[in-house]
């Protein structure tokens, strides 16, 4: 069966240090991968996306995320983070149809001061 | 840009009964998805909608019935509320022909039934 897994339930990191958010893909054949995160009291927001060509993708606010095919690993970077950065984030994959993209359980990340 | 607007905000139902959350986009997208976050379990889609008048189910269809009467607009119905189920409901649009995965969400619906 096709999922996405988010080992990490909560991160804690402290604000200017490095960033890395694991999630872990389990699909027949290579998927496309987002990365969505939720702050506080909004809508889920897509950072970025992974369909073929360069594994490390360039996402929105300094995030990037590297595809791993021997890994079957897509994880989230970021090189400093800032306490605005603290939010629900969440892997997400899909198949043939984007119409049925199955989401991680999400990482609450909190960036301390 | 456009938004995706949920209503109501939060919603109290009582065990059993028939409760209805609406979504209006003005994106002009041709496909509306209702999904349903709970703690620890991601979001698990419900029902989708790649047009008017079209209702596709997901992995959760069950207990929920949906309605797509306009583009702009998708509801979802539970049909029989649980007691003590309390669940955080999304409703999300994409472009549709052309789609690139990209999905625009609006700030949910919060269900508590008691």
């Amino acid at each position: 069966a096709q999922s996405v897994t988010q080992p990490d339930a909560r991160v804690t990191v402290s604000e200017g240090a490095s960033l890395q958010l694991r999630c872990k893909y389990s699909y027949s054949a290579t998927p496309y991968l987002f990365w969505y995160v939720q702050y506080p009291r909004q809508g889920l927001q897509m950072l970025l996306k992974y369909y073929s060509g360069d594994p490390v993708v360039q996402g929105v606010n300094g995030f990037e995320a590297e595809f791993s095919k021997s890994d079957s690993s897509f994880h989230l970077r970021k090189a400093s983070v800032h306490w605005s950065d603290s939010a629900v984030y969440f892997c997400a994959g899909g198949g043939s149809s984007f119409n049925k993209l199955t989401f991680g359980a999400g990482t609450r990340l909190a960036v301390c001061p | 840009g456009g938004i995706i607007t949920q209503t109501p905000k939060f919603l109290i139902g009582q065990e059993g009964q028939k409760l209805t959350l609406k979504c209006q986009q003005n994106f002009n997208h041709d496909t509306m998805y209702w999904y349903r976050q709970d703690s620890g379990k991601g979001l698990r889609l419900i029902y989708y909608s790649i047009t008017e008048n079209d209702l596709q189910k997901g992995d959760l269809s069950e207990g929920y019935d949906a309605s797509r009467e306009k583009k702009s607009s998708f509801s979802l119905t539970v049909t029989s509320a649980q007691k003590n189920e309390m669940a955080v409901f999304l409703c999300a649009s994409s472009i549709g022909t052309g789609d690139t995965g990209q999905l625009y969400f609006g700030e949910g619906s919060k269900l508590t039934v008691l």
